[in-house]
């Protein structure tokens, strides 16, 4: 069975950090494009960051650059997501995604920054 | 950076209706264009990639069509588990991002 299974997730203080992580089964994640996509409370989807299958291109949405980082590990079937300088405005669920078209997601992870 | 509008909002229809989803993108995005669906509580499910192709395991019911900055995703009989948000997403190839619309609800009438 295909499966991602993201963790991590928490409440935070502004200006804090957490590192998501998101564990994969069931496919060849050494060959998939994985992406981190995040919907606030309510609203709609936002892709977040991705990254290529050996790790050499890595691309973020305008609002994370210089604050989140997305890595992997191949050889234990893992992608991350390290998330530094937290704002208010970064409160969502995250979901890990994998492929250039997002398929398979996982279940998602609440992350929330609140003083 | 390109910004895809998806109308209208809300949709409302009953079961067996045909619905009829727009995306509009604010330039070209030749075929780059896919669809998901999204019931409360559940992580999005990918409908359609590349404009027009179903995903796998997705119903014929679901089509895709359109090209460069004109899309639309057609349900042709609405059954009751179709009731969700519907989003579109585009990927560009430089810049490399990928960019949703804001969604459209489709909601028994």
């Amino acid at each position: 069975e295909v499966q991602l299974v993201e963790s991590g997730g928490g409440l935070v203080q502004p200006g804090g950090s957490l590192r998501l992580s998101c564990a994969a089964s069931g496919f060849t994640f050494s060959s998939y494009w994985m992406s981190w996509v995040r919907q606030a409370p309510g609203k709609g989807l936002e892709w977040v960051a991705n990254i290529k299958q050996d790790g050499s291109e890595k691309y973020y949405v305008d609002s994370v650059k210089g604050r989140f980082t997305i890595s992997r590990d191949n050889a234990k079937n893992s992608l991350y997501l390290q998330m530094n300088s937290l704002r208010a405005e970064d409160t969502a669920v995250y979901y890990c995604a994998g492929g250039r078209w997002f398929d398979p997601w996982g279940q998602g992870t609440l992350v929330t920054v609140s003083s | 950076e390109i910004v895809l509008t998806q109308s209208p909002a809300t949709l409302s229809l009953s079961p067996g209706e045909r619905a009829t989803l727009s995306c509009r993108a604010s330039q070209s995005v030749s075929s780059y264009l896919a669809w998901y669906q999204q019931k409360p509580g559940q992580a999005p499910r990918l409908l359609i990639y590349d404009a027009s192709n179903r995903a796998t395991g997705i119903p014929a019911r679901f089509s895709g069509s359109g090209s460069g900055t004109d899309f639309t995703l057609t349900i042709s009989s609405l059954e009751p588990e179709d009731f969700a948000v519907y989003y579109c997403q585009q990927r560009s190839n430089w810049p490399p991002k990928w960019t949703f619309g804001q969604g459209t609800k489709v909601e028994i009438k």
